[in-house]
Formats: structure tokens, sequence, C-alpha cells
């Protein structure tokens, strides 16, 4: 148990465009899921943690509005970076928080910003 | 808190080999632990984990082991496989329910044929 679905793989956006990357629980349902940021060669950042119906809560240093995330659904976190520049190349991964399963991650997704 | 790393330490074993990755945690509080695997460009994946009322967890080729006192977590693996070559991270976790994670700084496991 305990999947999650992360889409997409990898996108390559111009600077100044926005770029969505979906999260879905496939066979549970999660009212928390964790989003994270990792550069090359490092460790996972968190950034946020997206509530499903409530608002999302962010790390500090986390601008809220260039990272908008969104929890519709019991089976769907979303997180749109907007007017993405270069410096916002990394690779983001959603976490579902559940310790009955490890703590499941996405598969990642790798913006490139160009 | 949260580690930032600029260079990952290597660990580089002979095929065969059994390998020890180490990892200080940072909480004393902290009362579940898990080992993640990460290949280039693809997210974490669950090794194994170990809940603070023990000392020691087997799996498959793998065996953790926490030591409380000096807040030190230990990741063995048993006759190293070339596809065992990644990035090992031990994650901490405080409170249970859905509290974050806080991730060590990673250890890149380099295995030779």
């Amino acid at each position: 148990g305990a999947v999650v679905s992360q889409h997409p793989s990898w996108v390559i956006c111009k600077s100044g465009t926005s770029v969505k990357i979906e999260c879905r629980s496939l066979d549970f349902q999660a009212t928390t899921m964790f989003w994270y940021r990792q550069f090359p060669k490092q460790s996972l950042m968190l950034m946020a943690t997206s509530n499903e119906g409530s608002k999302a809560t962010y790390e500090q240093g986390v601008e809220k509005d260039k990272f908008l995330i969104n929890h519709a659904s019991l089976t769907l976190s979303t997180l749109t970076v907007t007017s993405a520049h270069p410096e916002d190349s990394s690779f983001y991964i959603c976490n579902y928080p559940g310790r009955d399963y490890g703590y499941t991650f996405g598969s990642g997704t790798r913006l490139t910003v160009v | 808190g949260e580690s930032v790393g600029l260079h990952l330490p290597t660990l580089s074993v002979q095929e065969g080999d059994n390998s020890i990755i180490n990892c200080a945690y940072s909480n004393s509080a902290s009362d579940y632990f898990i080992w993640y695997k990460q290949e280039s460009g693809k997210g974490p994946q669950f090794i194994i984990d170990i809940r603070s009322n023990m000392d020691k967890r087997q799996g498959q080729r793998v065996t953790v082991l926490l030591n409380k006192t000096v807040k030190h977590l230990s990741l063995q693996i048993a006759a190293t496989q070339p596809g065992d070559s990644a990035v090992y991270f031990c994650a901490e976790n405080i409170g249970g329910g859905f509290q974050k994670l806080v991730f060590g700084t990673g250890t890149r496991l380099l295995v030779s044929p």
C-alpha cells in the first residue's frame, strides 16, 4: 500500500512561466502531504506541508506566493511554481507522512528553468 | 535541525563486502527513524525503519542499529552489490502522527565489481 504517483517526472520551462506538479495517492487517502526540494548533491529540504481542505503550512524562508500548494481532495496535492526562474531549478518531491507506510515518497520531478 | 551538505561523504566498497553507513541524528526526542536509498533522478526509496524502543532491526541484507545514548544510527548492508550504489539518507521523526521528517546529509555508497 501507500503508492504515491508524481507527475511530471521532468519538465523544462521558460523563465517567467508557471509549472504545476501533481502528487496523487493511489491506494489511500492523504489528509497531509509534505513537499520537499532537493538541490544537486544535497539533502532534502522541507518546503511546505499541504493539508486537505485548508491552507498549506510553509517552512521559514519559502515564499508562499511563489510556491502555491493546493490539496483539494484526499487523493491529490499539487505544487505550482509560479514565475519560475533559473534558481528554482531543482528536484521536487512529495511525501506522504504515514508511519505505517514508511513515509512514502513520490518519484520526484526534475524542474529546469531556462 | 535540518541538514544541508555541499559535499556528500562517500563510502567505497568492493562487491561482496559488508557496508556500514553512519548517521548522527539531532534530536534526543526523536522516536522513529528511517533509512532511505536514493538513486540518481529518483525519489527516496524506503529501506528499513526502527522505533526508539528498539536498538536493532533486521531486514533482507540490511540491519539498522540505534544508539540513543549517543544519538547515532547505522545501516549495515551485507554482501554489498553494485545495485546498492546510491545515496543513503537517514531521517528522524518526532511525535508520530503527521510530523515531518528531518534528514541527514546523506552518504554516497559506491560499490566496485
